[in-house]
């Protein structure tokens, strides 16, 4: 079964806080790892991908790490500010397949 | 610059409707060409994906069906809707490659009654 997890489903974090989530994906036939945001009313938007083991990519405030060997990602967002509130996806790409986690919900909170 | 047209933003049809969403792409040829779903409640689910004209591959059986006539032309369509076609239709375009990322229209909410 090819399944790609994200945990949490859904997060509350407080403005200015710094915060985390997770993707775990399985280890075997890896190709690249993707992360997405997706805002209400917008369409998925690219943040990053990632294809090596140990890659670390960052942009502005929010970076992502790669374990492939052990198949997991976090994407981490330091001081959060509201327009970060949206779903963060992960997404695999396994031999020929294409394989989106069910997402991050991030709420930023005021 | 490259860009992804999708329409319509929202459609409402009857049970055993047909139906025909497109999707084209501006600025760039010979695109990766993917249509998703989301159902309520549920991730996204890649239904087909094209990496040129004429050439579709499904992901999962279902009622729909999709064709691509053109090179930045990417349409989905179904005979005869059911009520669990309903959700939300997301076209994607990438460069062809597995690293390459994807760059999704704005989507189409398909309701069924």
């Amino acid at each position: 079964i090819l399944n790609v997890e994200q945990s949490p489903q859904s997060l509350h974090v407080q403005e200015g806080d710094s915060t985390n989530f997770t993707c775990s994906f399985p280890s075997s036939n890896f190709y690249a790892l993707h992360w997405y945001r997706w805002e209400t009313a917008k369409s998925p938007e690219a943040l990053f991908v990632m294809t090596l083991n140990g890659d670390e990519k960052k942009k502005g405030r929010i970076s992502a790490t790669l374990n492939t060997k052990e198949g997991y990602s976090y994407l981490y967002i330091k001081g959060s500010q509201p327009e970060d509130s949206a779903t963060y996806l992960c997404v695999m790409n396994r031999d020929d397949k294409i394989i989106f986690g069910k997402g991050t919900r991030l709420h930023i909170l005021p | 610059s490259q860009t992804i047209h999708q329409w319509p933003a929202t459609l409402v049809q009857p049970v055993g409707s047909p139906l025909s969403l497109e999707c084209t792409v501006e600025g760039t040829s010979n695109p990766n060409l993917y249509w998703y779903r989301q159902a309520a409640g549920r991730g996204l689910q890649l239904l087909f994906y094209s990496v040129g004209i004429g050439q579709i591959s499904s992901e999962v059986p279902q009622n729909l069906s999709a064709s691509r006539p053109q090179d930045r032309q990417f349409i989905l369509s179904s005979k005869k809707l059911l009520l669990s076609d309903s959700g939300f239709y997301l076209c994607a375009w990438s460069h062809p490659g597995p690293r390459q990322p994807q760059h999704f229209g704005d989507g189409t909410r398909l309701s069924i009654l």
